[in-house]
């Protein structure tokens, strides 16, 4: 399969603790973002990478939050001490970053805090 | 705000019928448009792009933009109830050399049998 992958699908934390989720884009794309959708919403812009440089965080992106891209392939999404507001789907997307082109996105990781 | 609205809906057609979904973005900058549909639990799979005024058909699908109006449609023709779905409705905006997809909320279709 050689779409984007998120991992994982699904992850139940207390509310308190810290949870990573990874995506890994298709591959030689160059552009990377993090969404957040909860119910009855569209996905919310987090956070954008082009290659490893991380060039924008919405305001969104608490310092609870952070994201990494170390070597321009793989993304983490670190979420610390979790509230239940934080309770929804985080999607990764990547792009080839050439053209106006589409999002592809992953299947998503789907948090629930409790 | 850079914003993308749509009618959430649900908005309801016979099978066989013409959906016809709307939406309207308020940065004049944004350079490409996109549909997506997201059924229940899953993530957005796309559907269209335009970033041409007039018509741009693909199938069932036809997706409209009129940059003068700031207006995006999707139509889909012999809605089927596999069609039921949400569609989401996005644009792509370049501020100070970022592409940033914004999102409508979604209106959501049903498609009767």
């Amino acid at each position: 399969d050689t779409g984007v992958s998120q991992d994982p699908r699904h992850k139940i934390t207390k509310r308190g603790q810290n949870v990573t989720f990874r995506c890994d884009p298709i591959s030689e794309h160059n552009r990377l973002y993090w969404y957040r959708q909860t119910l009855g919403q569209g996905p919310e812009f987090l956070t954008y990478f082009q290659n490893e440089a991380q060039l924008e965080k919405s305001r969104l992106l608490s310092d609870r939050f952070s994201a990494e891209r170390p070597k321009g392939s793989f993304s983490t999404l670190e979420i610390q001490r979790t509230e239940q507001g934080d309770s929804a789907m985080y999607l990764c997307a990547s792009n080839p970053g050439t053209g106006n082109t589409e999002a592809f996105f992953g299947q998503g990781t789907r948090l629930t805090v409790v | 705000q850079k914003e993308v609205e749509q009618n959430s809906g649900p908005l309801s057609v016979p099978e066989g019928a013409i959906a016809s979904l709307n939406c309207t973005y308020s940065d004049r900058g944004s350079q490409s448009f996109f549909w997506y549909r997201q059924y229940s639990g899953k993530s957005p799979e796309l559907i269209m792009f335009i970033y041409s005024n007039g018509d741009k058909e693909d199938g069932r699908f036809t997706a409209q933009l009129n940059k003068a109006s700031q207006y995006v449609s999707l139509l889909i023709r012999d809605s089927q109830p596999s069609d039921s779905a949400t569609y989401l409705c996005a644009a792509l905006s370049l501020t100070s050399g970022t592409y940033k997809y914004i999102f409508g909320t979604g209106t959501r279709l049903k498609v009767l049998a």
